[in-house]
């Protein structure tokens, strides 16, 4: 149980152009939801946390209108990288929790800007 | 402020030698503490985690850790590696349960 899955698993897209990646939870409910980000041989950096229905709440730094992040429903949270640019070419994770556990992992998208 | 240290950036042992990997957390209180594991270009896998109880707490793949409080670490053992243990290690604490912060990790190297 407890499963996480993101999609795509990676990505490849022109400079300009907006990306979307899908965080789901397949066996439970998501009430909070966290998106990281991972610059190679890098720790994870925590972007932003989601509760369904409300408005993402974003780290320091993090521009809010470049990184898009919906959580729509329960078991699903999307992130959109708007007008993508090569530095934002990093390795994107989301995680999911419910009640008072720990939180899961997704395995990760891949996010490369050409 | 919220921190988690990993002291070592990267770490070589040998194949069937003994393993330590360190964590050190700065917290007002006793966070959650979890151990996760990354090989290249994949997601994070969990070893183990720490909520309360018995500090010395047992995972998968043959890993366990200790939780002292006292010295504010939870560091990772394994008594014997093996090569496909190499990856890197990431400490990380869950704040109150609601978000995780990571340490810098540690990169494992296992020579033959």
């Amino acid at each position: 149980g407890a499963v996480v899955s993101q999609h795509p698993s990676w990505v490849i897209c022109k400079s300009g152009t907006s990306v979307k990646i899908e965080c789901r939870s397949l066996d439970f409910q998501a009430t909070t939801m966290f998106w990281y980000r991972q610059f190679p041989k890098q720790s994870l950096m925590l972007m932003a946390t989601s509760n369904e229905g409300s408005k993402a709440t974003y780290e320091q730094g993090v521009e809010k209108d470049k990184f898009l992040i919906n959580h729509a429903s329960l078991t699903l949270s999307t992130l959109t990288v708007t007008s993508a640019h090569p530095e934002d070419s990093s390795f994107y994770i989301c995680s999911a929790r419910y009640a008072n556990t720990e939180a899961f992992f997704g395995q990760g998208t891949r996010l490369t800007v050409v | 402020a919220q921190s988690v240290t990993q002291p070592d950036i990267h770490i070589t042992v040998s194949e069937g030698a003994s393993l330590e990997l360190r964590c050190n957390y700065s917290y007002g209180a006793t966070p959650y503490l979890f151990w996760y594991v990354q090989s290249p270009g994949q997601g994070l896998q969990l070893l183990l985690k720490y909520f309360s109880g018995d500090t010395l707490v047992q995972g998968i793949k043959g890993f366990e850790a200790e939780f002292k409080r006292s010295q504010s670490s939870f560091n990772l053992r394994k008594p014997s590696v093996h090569w496909s243990d190499a990856a890197e290690y990431f400490c990380a604490v869950n704040l109150g349960g609601f978000k995780t912060i990571f340490g810098a990790g540690t990169r494992l190297f296992v020579k033959a």
